[in-house]
């Protein structure tokens, strides 16, 4: 597709539940990024990854969130044992390279609401 | 503590006239700044950015200006048109990392 494309659009989970986002960023775009924003707070990043390097953890809140990107495409975030706090909006991002290409374009998000 | 501030929740700005939006940033260590906006229901966009060697970047209706010594960036927006109704979030970086810091976003509203 002509851009980034995120699923569900929209997630309504039950406290304790285990959620997966999926990410699909433009083709041929080797970095992606994922941020999120709660209520009133500007995006807070997660995690990156660029090409078949480990990717950047320091972002994520809790062992309870983990990432992958396979075949360097696709990525998938996984927030197990959800908590109310985990609503959010999740937000994807891809850049064509690496370095001070900050201008990487986003997706519409996931809006996770925990309950 | 956040690093990235937009203490202006709001904007309102008669359409034609110049809008200003504002940041500061604490961090010493930012050396490149941006600007998103973002529409409802939509990811941010990226408008304009500016690095820490120069003061000024202009880019049709938008420039944005860096006063380092203040730590503080401004994006000016001129004319001001409806279309530029939206949430701007500044974000910084700094070199060798690759994530941005946000701000958490001034909605901007341009009345006709």
């Amino acid at each position: 597709g002509a851009g980034v494309s995120q699923s569900p659009s929209n997630k309504v989970t039950e406290k304790g539940k285990d959620v997966e986002l999926r990410c699909d960023p433009i083709s041929g775009h080797t970095a992606l990024y994922w941020y999120r924003q709660s209520l009133g707070q500007g995006l807070e990043f997660l995690i990156y990854f660029q090409g078949n390097s480990a990717p950047d953890k320091s972002g994520l809140p809790s062992d309870r969130f983990s990432a992958e990107r396979t075949g360097g495409s696709v990525s998938t975030l996984t927030i197990q044992r959800t908590q109310q706090e985990d609503s959010a909006v999740y937000l994807c991002a891809s850049s064509p390279r690496q370095g001070r290409s900050y201008g990487y374009t986003f997706g519409s998000g996931t809006r996770l609401t925990v309950v | 503590d956040q690093q990235v501030k937009q203490n202006s929740p709001s904007l309102s700005v008669q359409e034609g006239r110049i809008s200003i939006l504002n940041c500061d940033y604490t961090n010493s260590m930012f050396d490149y700044f941006l600007w998103y906006k973002k529409y409802p229901a939509e990811g941010p966009t990226f408008l304009i950015s500016i690095s820490s060697i120069k003061d000024k970047n202009e880019d049709g209706r938008f420039t944005v200006f860096l006063n380092k010594s203040a730590k503080h960036l401004s994006l000016h927006i001129v004319p001001s048109q409806p279309g530029d109704s939206a949430v701007y979030f500044c974000a910084a970086a700094n070199f060798g990392n690759e994530k941005l810091t946000f701000g958490t976003g001034t909605r901007l509203t341009i009345i006709p």
